[in-house]
């Protein structure tokens, strides 16, 4: 499918547990980007990258990793998963290199619990 | 730091009624702004932007215009509808100009818009 999407979309794990989100796009974006979702503070971004093989923390980096060794793909690693890190969490993507162009496109998200 | 300011909800209107949600930013240079749009279960998909001062930023049927002088990108529809019911996010990223552009968003907290028939 044409797109941007991201799996599972659904995942209860519990705490300590590693746990690692899956995204894909299939626009050859250059720029991806994790955000998380939570009531009262909007969306925050945990981390981006610019291109395959970089990339550079958000506001809330802290307990998350990531990787991107092909430029479809930008997989988000819980190590240690806690229950703070309940969230509804985003993957979006965008081109680069074109001046005003910075809109990105969403994923649907995937809804995760740690109990 | 960049930072989005957007009035908090949740708004509750009446079909054919006219809609506000202010949005305030604080940015250097002139980033682009935008406002995406969230209906429930789904993720975000970009409504309209503006990318210069005094741009307006419209599609079906919401309008926004930048403007500079009161650092302020504000949503309007002139008749809202039951299906417009949704969380409105304010956003806006670096200056694509300002050799700084890491294409980032930071977004406002969201506006929840119900609207009953």
């Amino acid at each position: 499918d044409a797109g941007i999407t991201q799996s599972p979309r659904y995942k209860i794990t519990e705490t300590g547990r590693q746990v690692t989100l899956m995204c894909h796009q299939t626009w050859s974006h250059s720029y991806m980007f994790w955000y998380r979702q939570d009531l009262g503070h909007g969306l925050r971004l945990i981390y981006y990258s610019a291109a395959a093989d970089i990339t550079d923390k958000g506001e809330v980096p802290d307990g998350y990793v990531v990787s991107r060794s092909k430029t479809e793909n930008f997989p988000l690693t819980l190590e240690s998963a806690t229950r703070s890190q309940t969230s509804v969490y985003f993957c979006a993507s965008s081109e680069s290199g074109d001046r005003g162009s910075n809109e990105q496109f969403f994923g649907p998200g995937t809804r995760l619990t740690v109990l | 730091g960049n930072s989005v300011t957007q009035m908090e909800g949740p708004v509750t209107l009446s079909e054919e009624a006219f809609l506000t949600i202010n949005c305030t930013y604080t940015a250097t240079g002139y980033p682009s702004l935008f406002w995406y749009v969230q209906y429930p279960g789904e993720g975000l998909q970009l409504l309209l932007k503006a990318t210069k001062a005094d741009d307006k930023g419209s599609n079906k049927g919401f309008e926004a215009t930048y403007r500079k002088e009161t650092t302020s990108f504000h949503l309007e529809k002139g008749s809202v509808q039951v299906s417009d019911s949704a969380v409105y996010f304010c956003a806006l990223s670096d200056d694509p100009y300002s050799g700084a552009g890491s294409y980032q968003l930071t977004f406002g907290k969201g506006t929840k818009l119900s609207v009953i028939p």
